[in-house]
């Protein structure tokens, strides 16, 4: 099993533009997750989903979508790059809300 | 105030010695407790999973919690340099599935 999977695992934008962070997990997990990391700040909630077609704001959601088309994919949106978005992105899953989460690798962005 | 602080460390031990890792936490209706391990450059992998009070141990790591004293530790006996890394603790309540994390310690061994 790969796990959770996120794609790509290094990206630098200007301010402005915008992309998409990839995330994959192969374990039929119905709860999905993205955080941020920032130095002596932990981990930040962003955008959570229960399930397909079901999403929610976490603690820091300004400046990010996310969609839940599928149970194995939930992609994270950056609408308009800013520097305050510098940060390194985990995605995680759980078999249910309430269970332990499993996280990839991470995504490290530079916005510049 | 943070609603799960850490100290962030450094903490650095030499190989073989006993580790005790500490958060503390202020909301009383936390129910389910956290550790998660992390790797530089890696995510976080967990550790422990509790709920409520009392001990738990996993091989060399012990995991405890306190409600009356909103404390939450995890011991590591005969640490070894792989041990090196961020150790987070993390906590949720039952009505609300939202992990609150700390900022995590990081933990030098030594060899």
């Amino acid at each position: 099993n790969a796990g959770v999977t996120q794609t790509p695992k290094f990206q630098v934008l200007k301010t402005g533009q915008s992309m998409t962070l990839q995330c994959a997990q192969d374990m039929n997990h119905e709860y999905m997750s993205w955080y941020r990391q920032d130095p002596g700040m932990g981990l930040r909630l962003i955008h959570y989903s229960v399930g397909a077609g079901i999403t929610d704001q976490g603690e820091v959601p300004n400046g990010y979508n996310v969609s839940r088309s599928t149970t194995e994919d939930f992609p994270l949106r950056l609408l308009s790059a800013a520097p305050s978005q510098t940060s390194v992105y985990f995605c995680a899953s759980s078999y249910k809300a309430n269970q332990p989460q499993h996280f990839g690798d991470g995504t490290r962005l530079s916005i510049l | 105030q943070k609603e799960v602080e850490q100290d962030p460390g450094p903490l650095s031990v030499p190989e073989g010695a006993i580790v005790s890792l500490n958060c503390t936490y202020s909301n009383s209706a936390f129910q389910y407790f956290m550790w998660y391990r992390q790797y530089s450059r890696k995510g976080p992998e967990l550790l422990m999973y509790t709920y409520s009070s009392g001990n738990k141990e996993d091989g060399r790591f012990t995991a405890q919690v306190d409600k009356s004293s909103k404390y939450i530790s995890l011991f590591i006996r005969d640490s070894q340099p792989s041990d090196s890394a961020t150790y987070l603790c993390a906590s949720y309540m039952d009505s609300n599935y939202q992990l609150i994390w700390g900022a995590g310690t990081k933990l030098i061994i030594k060899p």
